[in-house]
């Protein structure tokens, strides 16, 4: 069956440093991949979204790279600021049908001052 | 709007008992999905609606559950004779088309006792 798979533990890191996320997946082919930040108490809001074409993509601190091959998706922050504390979903999108998001559990990065 | 609305925000119900959950889309948005999240987890599909019409009803855990877009607009998530594992977060997205961003509520926390 599909399978997601994110870091599990929280990440913790000192402000100014780059955080990574990692995303798995198994048993089938993204057409293009979301990642989404959640807040405790809140609705995930979307960040960015790749593209099977593409191996990278950014968006001002963010960026997201796609290998297809690996079946992995890293999700970066760079000088990460406390602000950046949340929950980090990534959602791959299966080839085909319509926009039906497949979540993995999330990973909780905590940056402290 | 100016985002997805969801109402109640939380809601306590006793076992047995039955609740209605809603959600009022972007104006003008076509496609609209139902989450279901548990504590520490990813939100978990549950229906899909193009318009008025349920394409996809995969995800509902059992006959017990029950959504409805009537117009194409407001949604409503109906959960009968409540059971203490419906306990979660019900969150609503939409989106304006195929393969973009999802949008998504504060949700409803639902409480069963």
């Amino acid at each position: 069956s599909q399978k997601i798979e994110q870091n599990s533990e929280a990440l913790n890191i000192q402000e100014g440093k780059t955080a990574t996320l990692t995303c798995n997946y198994t048993n089938y082919s993204p057409a293009y991949l979301q990642w989404y930040r959640q807040d405790p108490g809140r609705g995930p809001v979307f960040l960015l979204l790749i593209r099977e074409n593409e191996k990278e993509k950014r968006k001002e601190r963010l960026k997201v790279t796609f290998d297809t091959t690996l079946k992995q998706s890293l999700f970066h922050i760079t000088a990460s600021q406390p602000a950046d504390s949340a929950t980090y979903l990534c959602a791959p999108k299966p080839t085909g049908g319509y926009n039906k998001l497949i979540f993995g559990a999330g990973t909780r990065l905590a940056v402290h001052p | 709007g100016a985002g997805v609305s969801q109402s109640p925000r939380y809601k306590v119900a006793k076992r047995g008992q039955d609740v209605a959950l809603r959600c009022d889309p972007i104006s003008g948005h076509v496609s609209l999905f139902w989450y279901q999240q548990a504590l520490g987890q990813g939100p978990e599909f549950l229906t899909y609606f193009q318009n008025e019409a349920q394409l996809d009803k995969s995800g509902l855990p059992s006959d017990r559950f029950f959504a409805e877009r009537p117009e194409g607009s407001v949604s409503t998530l109906k959960i009968q004779r409540t059971q203490q594992e419906d306990s979660a977060v019900y969150l609503c997205a939409s989106t304006p088309g195929q393969n973009t961003e999802a949008f998504f509520g504060q949700g409803t926390r639902l409480t069963v006792v």
